[in-house]
């Protein structure tokens, strides 16, 4: 089945761009997703990229698939405090989504 | 209101225990999902239903049980509960495969639930 893997934490200095980076193992997976979690609530959807797609970008958020690697990263600009949480990978599998182990992103000032 | 919920939010209890947990969603989805969280583990896929009537398991099923008593409720249960199944757990709800949907999950707040 499939297998999504990410890092388990990743510090940055407020002001830098923060890179996650993910691996999935399902070539068929349709969609990727970028969920975060905050501090003791629930994953919320951060971005999405379909199958057929290179790039993504929203506003601070950029997402890069390259399929041929299996490979899926999201770029955060100009990272705040704000943007600590655990952020998971997660990819489409044959009607399921399956979800990385989330890295935390921690903010040093 | 939130749209997905959850209850208990938090429940300790002894080995050996039955328990269930509850979600009922006001979204109108056809699918809900039981995952549970662990540190370093990320979320791993208990049970999944895609309408009243079909029930399937995902990745870690023993130990656990499902009811889908209504398309609004899914409700979990662990029939002797041990330690390992300390976790948080969440519930889950999308609106299906059609041609506009992404497939992305709406989560609700979650239920930790602590075995001894």
């Amino acid at each position: 089945g499939e297998d999504v893997e990410q890092s388990l934490f990743l510090s940055v200095r407020e002001g830098d761009s923060s890179v996650i980076n993910c691996t999935y193992t399902d070539s068929s997976s349709t969609y990727l997703y970028w969920y975060k979690q905050e501090p003791g609530a629930g994953l919320q959807l951060l971005t999405y990229i379909f199958s057929n797609m290179d790039m993504k970008q929203d506003q601070r958020l950029t997402v890069l698939l390259n399929k041929k690697d299996k490979h899926l990263s999201l770029r955060i600009a100009d990272t705040q405090t704000g943007d600590s949480a655990i952020y998971f990978c997660a990819a489409s599998s044959a009607s399921k989504i399956i979800f990385g182990s989330g890295t935390r992103l921690s903010i040093r000032p | 209101d939130a749209d997905v919920t959850q209850t208990p939010r938090n429940r300790i209890t002894k080995t050996g225990k039955r328990i269930m947990l509850e979600c009922s969603q006001t979204k109108g989805h056809d699918r809900m999902y039981w995952y549970r969280q662990d540190p370093g583990l990320g979320l791993r896929l208990i049970y999944y239903s895609f309408d009243v009537k079909d029930i399937n398991k995902g990745e870690i099923s023993d130990g656990y049980s499902v009811s889908r008593q209504a398309q609004a409720k899914f409700s979990l249960s662990l029939e002797s509960a041990i330690p390992n199944q300390t976790a948080l757990y969440f519930c889950a709800t999308s609106g299906g495969q059609d041609a506009l949907d992404t497939g992305e999950l709406f989560f609700g707040e979650g239920s930790r639930l602590t075995v001894l």
